[in-house]
């Protein structure tokens, strides 16, 4: 199956940073790339996506990039914010159809005044 | 738009019951809902995708006489954990998929704690 590792598992930064969170992938057929955020106790939002056939979108403090050659794709947080403390997850679909989604380890956000 | 909701949102039961979970997507309708599992620091393991109209399909390891899936219409998906054990506890999340999209929508988790 699918085998998706983020880097790093945690990651502590000082308000007003940037941070960046990179998830590898195995499955060279995945096509849509999503990270979503969850908040302790609570169930993942989605914060941005993209899919295959775009290397890069951003969303206001948020962006993401893709490179389906080496298969990793990252997720950009600018001028973070302790809000934006949380567990993002990146969750690649795989190619074929079903839709499921593979979460990845996850990685531990701290943003720190 | 897009929201899901969970009922109810934490449950402790005890040994040897059973516990159904409900999954609602709100202001859309909803072919096809997923099933995950949670364990404390982890990250959400995939359990099932459940169709409207048809049985739901389980992941490899997923007990589908224990876990049991209904779909029965366009906005609600059920999930009962039946004859529940201690290792059942879990943070179980269901998410919906808008029709025509790819993009899944999370409920907001159900806490189970069998005693």
């Amino acid at each position: 199956g699918e085998n998706v590792e983020q880097h790093p598992s945690t990651l502590s930064v000082q308000e007003g940073d940037s941070a960046v969170i990179k998830c590898t992938y195995s499955d060279s057929a995945s096509n849509y790339f999503p990270w979503y955020k969850q908040e302790l106790g609570k169930g993942p939002q989605l914060i941005i996506d993209i899919r295959s056939n775009v290397g890069e979108k951003k969303d206001q403090r948020i962006a993401v990039t893709l490179n389906k050659t080496a298969k990793h794709f990252s997720l950009h947080i600018t001028e973070t914010q302790p809000e934006d403390s949380a567990v993002y997850f990146c969750a690649p679909r795989k190619g074929g159809g079903g839709n499921k989604l593979t979460f990845g380890t996850g990685t531990q956000l701290k943003v720190e005044l | 738009g897009a929201v899901v909701s969970q009922h109810p949102s934490w449950v402790i039961c005890k040994s040897g019951t059973s516990v159904k979970i409900e999954c609602r997507s709100l202001d859309f309708q909803a072919t096809t809902m997923f099933w995950y599992r949670q364990f404390p620091k982890q990250s959400l393991m995939l359990m099932a995708t459940s169709n409207e109209g048809s049985k739901a399909t389980y992941e490899q390891g997923v007990e589908k006489d224990k876990f049991l899936i209904n779909h029965a219409s366009l906005t609600l998906s059920t999930l009962t954990v039946t004859s529940a054990h201690p290792e059942d506890s879990s943070f179980y999340i269901c998410s919906a998929l808008s029709g025509g999209l790819e993009t899944q929508y999370f409920g907001p988790g159900t806490r189970l704690l069998v005693l």
